[in-house]
């Protein structure tokens, strides 16, 4: 069985260009978490999305970050015009459903921004 | 909101020595308690969850952590390190009315000396 899926897994980008971190679930997963770790802090949360819903986006920026998790097709978290506080590690997790169920985490996406 | 602290951001021990890593958590109410673990490279995974029942909760490889609602704590217990043991660990909670988000300690980078 396949785990989480993150790609890609380093990603290099200019000030002002945009990112794209593409997460693909389990297999038999329709929830999808994002969580991002800033260097030498533990993992915050982002969003929690279900298949074309946005659930809880408490955590997201206000600016700039976007998520969707399309009927077909992975879960994409996408940063419009990147600054160097975007550099972090971008972590994508799936469950089966509410909390009683894992979540299980991919191995990341290092988000360099030059 | 809820906060998660962990004590001990870098711990150094000798093989077959014992492991105590702190946690404690800042929500009044109903909380599931995991312990997440990521080896060198590689993704995070589930060591060990409390959801409900014997507050002794066994995990993974020898890991066992202790429940203790009155000290708000959730402390990761192992009786003799090995030195695959070298990893960082992760506490987390997800609080009776935050979903499924899932609130982390900071870490702790656990390096044992063969």
């Amino acid at each position: 069985n396949a785990g989480v899926m993150q790609n890609p897994r380093h990603l290099v980008r200019r000030r002002g260009q945009e990112a794209r971190l593409r997460c693909s679930p389990m297999k038999g997963h329709s929830h999808v978490y994002w969580y991002r770790q800033l260097p030498e802090e533990g993992l915050k949360f982002m969003v929690y999305l279900q298949k074309e819903n946005i659930i809880d986006e408490s955590g997201m920026p206000k600016e700039r970050f976007s998520a969707e998790f399309p009927k077909e097709g992975p879960s994409i978290l996408r940063i419009q015009q990147v600054v160097r506080g975007d550099s972090a590690a971008y972590f994508c997790a799936s469950s089966r459903g509410l909390a009683y169920n894992e979540q299980f985490f991919g191995p990341g996406t290092r988000l360099t921004v030059l | 909101a809820q906060s998660v602290s962990q004590h001990n951001h870098h711990v150094i021990l000798s093989e077959a020595a014992s492991l105590e890593l702190g946690c404690n958590y800042s929500y009044g109410g109903t909380v599931n308690l995991f312990w997440y673990v990521q080896y060198p490279g590689q993704h995070l995974q589930l060591l060990l969850k409390y959801f409900s029942g014997d507050p002794l909760v066994k995990g993974i490889k020898g890991f066992e952590a202790e429940f203790i609602k009155s000290k708000f704590s959730f402390n990761l217990r192992k009786p003799s390190v090995q030195w695959s043991d070298t990893a960082e660990y992760f506490c987390a909670v997800i609080a009776g009315n935050a979903g499924n988000m899932l609130t982390f300690g900071g870490g702790t980078r656990l390096m044992v000396k063969p």
